[in-house]
């Protein structure tokens, strides 16, 4: 198993809530991303990050912001949740150099009502 | 831009037989990688196999092989013997070579069920 952790797993929250999904990795690594997973979709990159203080947007829009200030630590923020957020989120980690073998964190499926 | 395209949404198979999972891609690059990624229920998503597109050699891991064509853009994932631990969501994915961002491009994914 990788040693990638995401909190938290399910979430269920009302609309205008402010909510932060937590990534913790223990491997390390300098790079970081987010995927937002839709049931029956393909995996949409919309955040990465190459290490400290470096954070850019993917290729899929979001209105979810993430900072990266510890290596080990990547969150994800949405100020205002709604219903259209409704998805899972995956975070993953992977070492410098190019390689394509992500280390993907357990997910958070996130419900806003 | 590019595509990664799998048309089979579920496939199942009995143990010990071998089931093959296509994928086709859309790109004009030349250098490139692809993938398949596994989803086990509930788990982690882990890389299963990976191809450089300048090998002409089919990547093998295991009881995991694949069929690259680059010709016609499609890398299919054969799975032999297969095992009930296989049961899993299984992802086509590419990526090109620029720059040191590690950006895959995912498939829709094909839901894969082993019977007994």
């Amino acid at each position: 198993e990788a040693d990638i952790y995401q909190t938290p797993r399910y979430l269920v929250i009302g609309t205008g809530k402010k909510i932060t999904l937590e990534c913790s990795q223990t491997m390390g690594h300098d790079k970081m991303y987010w995927y937002q997973q839709d049931p029956g979709m393909e995996l949409h990159l919309i955040h990465y990050s190459y290490g400290v203080n470096s954070t850019e947007k993917g290729d899929l829009s979001s209105e979810s912001t993430v900072s990266r200030i510890r290596t080990e630590h990547f969150p994800l923020t949405l100020e205002s949740a709604r219903p259209s957020h409704t998805s899972q989120y995956l975070c993953a980690s992977s070492e410098w150099g190019v390689t394509g073998e992500l280390f993907f964190g357990e997910g958070s499926r996130l419900t806003v009502l | 831009a590019q595509t990664v395209t799998q048309s089979q949404p579920e496939m199942s198979v009995q143990e010990a037989e071998t089931v093959t999972l296509s994928c086709t891609y859309d790109t004009s690059e030349n250098n490139y990688y692809l993938f398949w990624y596994k989803q086990p229920p509930s788990r982690q998503m882990i890389l299963v196999i990976r191809q450089e597109a300048y090998k002409q050699q089919n990547a093998t891991e295991n009881r995991f092989s694949v069929n690259f064509q680059k010709a016609a853009k499609s890398f299919s994932l054969k799975i032999s013997d297969s095992q009930l631990g296989d049961t899993a969501m299984y992802f086509c994915a590419f990526m090109k070579l620029v720059g040191n961002t590690d950006k895959l491009i995912f498939g829709t994914g094909t839901r894969l069920q082993v019977f007994p």
